[in-house]
């Protein structure tokens, strides 16, 4: 099965700094990337995906990058605010057209925007 | 508003009893999903559903049986509860649209303690 890898697990940037959250995955036929934001008590909330057939996609002070080649795949946050303080998952997930199946998570990454 | 909820938030119980945790959606969404959240372990699939009638055992399904016989509710019972099974449960849903994944909407969480 899919294996998702993220790191780091903690990261600590100074508020109006960038930050790089990064993923590797393991299966090939993997074909859509969502990036989960999570504050404390609450479920995860999507913040950007992106799907295969794109290397790119970006959406105001959020970006992320595909390479599918190297099976990896990356979050960045520029300009960071107080209020981007979370934990952040990547997953990953293949898309057969036939039904959704569940998302395998990496194990997340705390980070901590510092005043 | 459409929404998904899950009930109770916080349940303590005690080994060998039978646990069923309640998720609801208002959205009509065809696909269903049961995760747990650990330290460590980020949050892994269970259980899911495509609709009514159907299910599909996940990554860390032993323990643990749903039934889907509506499109609104996806219950997750533990037969017997064990230890191992502390954790935060996540409930999340999507809908189907035949040609791209869509996003995972996720409920507020159950904290279950297993004693």
């Amino acid at each position: 099965g899919e294996n998702v890898e993220q790191h780091p697990s903690t990261l600590s940037v100074q508020e109006g700094d960038s930050a790089v959250i990064k993923c590797t995955y393991s299966d090939s036929a993997s074909n859509y990337f969502p990036w989960y934001k999570q504050e404390l008590g609450k479920g995860p909330q999507l913040i950007i995906d992106i799907r295969s057939n794109v290397g790119e996609k970006k959406d105001q002070r959020i970006a992320v990058t595909l390479n599918k080649t190297a099976k990896h795949f990356s979050l960045h946050i520029t300009e960071t605010q107080p209020e981007d303080s979370a934990v952040y998952f990547c997953a990953a997930s293949f898309y057969s057209g036939g039904g959704a199946d569940g998302l395998t998570f990496g194990k997340g990454t705390h980070l901590i925007i510092q005043p | 508003d459409a929404e998904i909820t899950q009930s109770p938030r916080h349940k303590i119980t005690e080994t060998g009893r039978q646990v069923t945790l309640a998720c609801h959606q208002t959205w009509n969404h065809n696909n269903m999903f049961w995760y747990r959240q650990d330290l460590g372990h980020g949050l892994r699939l269970i259980h899911y559903s495509y609709g009514v009638q159907d299910t599909n055992k996940g990554e860390v399904s032993d323990g643990y049986s749903v039934s889907r016989s509506n499109t609104e509710d996806l219950p997750l019972t533990l037969e017997s509860a064990a230890s191992s099974q502390t954790s935060v449960y996540f409930c999340a849903s999507s809908k189907h649209s035949g040609r791209a994944y869509n996003e995972q909407f996720f409920g507020p969480g159950t904290r279950l303690t297993v004693l």
